[in-house]
């Protein structure tokens, strides 16, 4: 059965730390890695990622996918009040009749205090 | 770009009354997701349209829930009796026709069922 595993479940740390979170897979027909960030309403988007070593950057937040060790971290560097939410993971992959599915992880929740 | 628009934004009913959300999507976008995420948890899909067709809803409750997207564009979810376990998130997405295009999110309708 496919999966996605996120760690840690929940992580609390001060402005201006750096944090890694981690997203391993084991997901047939893989195609592509995705992170989303959750505040208090739907999940926007932040990467996608198909090549294993290309990382890929927006300001402080950063992601590498590890396709060897089937995982993903994502950093964020100088952490922010504002950056306080649940970050998610998910799995693109071809299902039957190779339509396109997601498979997502719990979430890391996030809380980064002043 | 206009996004996804939901609605309504929140909804409260009791327990065997029948519910029913909207989704528009995002100009293009032929895929479509209907997801149901309970606080703490990443979202679970249950049931994602291809323009018109109806891809995956293996983990639909089919006894009380259905779903359609007449015409390819606008898609309603409905719940017809709700229980007490339905009380959730309701995330629409829509992606384009592209196996690896990140799918954007609704704010979600929050359903409270007492």
């Amino acid at each position: 059965e496919d999966k996605v595993v996120q760690s840690p479940l929940s992580l609390v740390v001060h402005e201006g730390d750096t944090v890694t979170l981690n997203c391993s897979y084991e997901v047939t027909n893989f195609r592509s890695l995705l992170w989303y960030k959750q505040e208090k309403k739907a999940p926007t988007f932040l990467f996608m990622l198909t090549s294993s070593g290309i990382e890929k950057k927006s300001g402080r937040l950063s992601s590498i996918l590890d396709k060897k060790e089937l995982s993903s971290i994502l950093n964020i560097t100088a952490t922010q009040t504002g950056d306080s939410a649940i970050y998610l993971c998910a799995v693109g992959a071809f299902g039957a009749g190779n339509n396109r599915k997601l498979i997502w992880g719990l979430g890391t929740s996030l809380a980064v205090n002043p | 770009e206009a996004g996804v628009a939901q609605s309504p934004r929140y909804k409260i009913i009791e327990k065997r009354q029948s519910v029913a959300f909207w989704c528009n999507p995002i100009s293009g976008h032929a895929t479509l997701y209907w997801y149901q995420q309970i606080l703490g948890q990443g979202p679970k899909l249950l049931i994602q349209f291809q323009n018109n067709g109806v891809v995956d809803d293996s983990q639909l409750p089919k006894d009380r829930f259905s779903a359609e997207r007449l015409k390819g564009v606008d898609s309603t979810l409905k719940i017809q009796p709700a229980k007490l376990e339905d009380s959730a998130v309701y995330l629409c997405a829509t992606g384009l026709d592209r196996g690896d295009s990140p799918l954007h999110f609704g704010n979600g309708t929050r359903l409270t069922v007492t």
